[in-house]
């Protein structure tokens, strides 16, 4: 298997711009996470998916951000209109069963100027 | 808030050494990971530990679990250059409606020195 696939890897925008990240999770994983990490706040949680459906989506910041997984093997995530303090690294991470071992995607590193 | 919390926060050691990294906790868990992140890269799972274990070996890992002081090491015997990552560990937690889900400590920086 490719493992968790993410694009783009490195995304530069200005501010105010819509930013859309992609993610393929494993095959047959159930289960689909989306992280950000900054040096400030670390890795945080921002929502997760089981069989495509979102089931804690607690740590989306604000209004501006979305997520959808229309099917298994596609994700996304959404930030309309972005702000210079979206700027951070964005992992998409899948995995089996719940509170188990989860399986990383390269990230995406988000710049916004 | 934080359910991991790693320390200490950087580490730096000669190749060859052994490194200890320590992770304290909060509520009762399932299990206790163990990842690691090397620069520019996503996380690597390296170890699970479960609740009613209190070792696990792999490899040069050795991971300790101590429920009664919430609390967990990760030990790298004969540390390598290659080794220089981050170190995270994660707990399972019960978030909204009762779903399980990870959280990730701050991390600990290792940097073994040639």
């Amino acid at each position: 298997d490719a493992g968790v696939i993410q694009s783009p890897r490195h995304e530069v925008t200005e501010m105010g711009q819509e930013v859309t990240l992609r993610c393929k999770p494993i095959s047959g994983h159930d289960y689909l996470f989306w992280y950000r990490q900054t040096m400030m706040r670390g890795l945080e949680l921002l929502i997760y998916f089981n069989n495509n459906v979102p089931i804690d989506d607690s740590g989306m910041p604000e209004d501006r951000f979305s997520a959808k997984m229309p099917n298994a093997s596609f994700s996304t995530l959404k930030i309309q209109p972005s702000e210079p303090r979206d700027s951070a690294v964005y992992f998409c991470a899948s995995s089996l069963v719940a509170g188990q071992t989860q399986y990383f995607g390269p990230g995406t590193r988000l710049l916004v100027l | 808030s934080q359910q991991g919390e790693e320390d200490p926060q950087a580490l730096s050691i000669q190749e060859g050494e052994n490194a200890t990294m320590n992770c304290s906790y909060k509520t009762s868990i399932n299990n206790l990971q163990w990842y690691r992140q090397n620069s520019g890269r996503g996380l690597v799972h390296l170890i699970l530990i479960r609740s009613n274990e209190r070792e696990k070996h792999s490899g040069r890992l050795r991971v300790t679990l101590d429920t009664s002081k919430k609390s967990s090491s990760l030990l790298i015997t004969a540390s390598r250059a290659a080794d220089t990552a981050s170190y995270f560990c994660a707990t399972d937690a019960h978030g909204f409606q009762g779903a399980q889900k990870l959280v990730f400590g701050q991390g600990t920086r290792l940097t073994i020195n040639p």
